[in-house]
């Protein structure tokens, strides 16, 4: 089973406030990805991290930003939501160097909904 | 780079019956290939996935996908489906240096009694 975690699991905010959504993993893995999930399901990239102290933006433009302080942990913050925001955000994590095939472990997704 | 198509967005069947989800992809170079299932709120989980060796893969819950490189495709089978597996599946695929996943835009598996 995948060791990833993310907080909160749905959240419901009013519009102009900060949040920041929680990611962590326990499997060591060197890269950290977050993609954004609308209704109609499909997965676009917004951030990744190939390491501490890396941070790259995606194929789609968010309006997020991404620390990568620790190995095992890979925020995502929105310093003021708006309901364009409102989507599911999945975290996800995969090995990096020699042997990876790219295979991704996903956590259970933050629902967040901007009022 | 690698693209991925997946060639129906909803697939409609009834219990018991055979289902075909069809994926196709689009690369230069030898690729990695993935099969993910999705259920209502929640992260995507790995079915499948064909990195090397035999084309015919078996992954979980019964599903079972060919890797068919001169068609480039890589469809997923199960020969007879639960009510259980109405989801959204993805089909991604990597390059074999191990870059990122990429993914198709999902295949919505609706299975009615």
């Amino acid at each position: 089973e995948a060791d990833i975690y993310q907080t909160p699991r749905y959240l419901v905010i009013g519009t102009g406030k900060k949040i920041t959504l929680e990611c962590s993993q326990t499997m060591g893995h060197d890269k950290m990805y977050w993609y954004q999930q609308d209704p109609g399901m499909e997965l676009h990239l917004i951030h990744y991290s190939y390491g501490v102290n890396s941070t790259e933006k995606g194929d789609l433009s968010s309006e997020s930003t991404v620390s990568r302080i620790r190995t095992e942990h890979f925020p995502l913050t929105l310093e003021s939501a708006r309901p364009s925001h409102t989507s599911q955000y999945l975290c996800a994590s995969s090995v990096r160097g020699s042997g990876s095939t790219g295979e991704l472990f996903f956590g259970e997704g933050s629902r967040l909904t901007v009022l | 780079a690698q693209s991925v198509t997946q060639l129906d967005s909803q697939v409609p069947v009834f219990e018991e019956a055979p289902v075909e989800l069809r994926c196709n992809y689009s690369s230069s170079v030898s690729v990695y290939l993935f099969w993910y299932v999705q259920y209502p709120n929640q992260g995507l989980q790995l079915l499948l996935k064909y990195l090397s060796g035999s084309t015919l893969v078996k992954g979980i819950n019964g599903f079972e996908a060919e890797f068919n490189k001169s068609q480039t495709s890589f469809h997923l089978r199960k020969p007879s489906v639960h009510i259980s597996d109405t989801a959204e599946y993805f089909c991604a695929v990597s390059a074999n240096s191990g870059y990122a996943l990429n993914f198709g835009k999902g295949t919505s598996l609706l299975v009615t009694p």
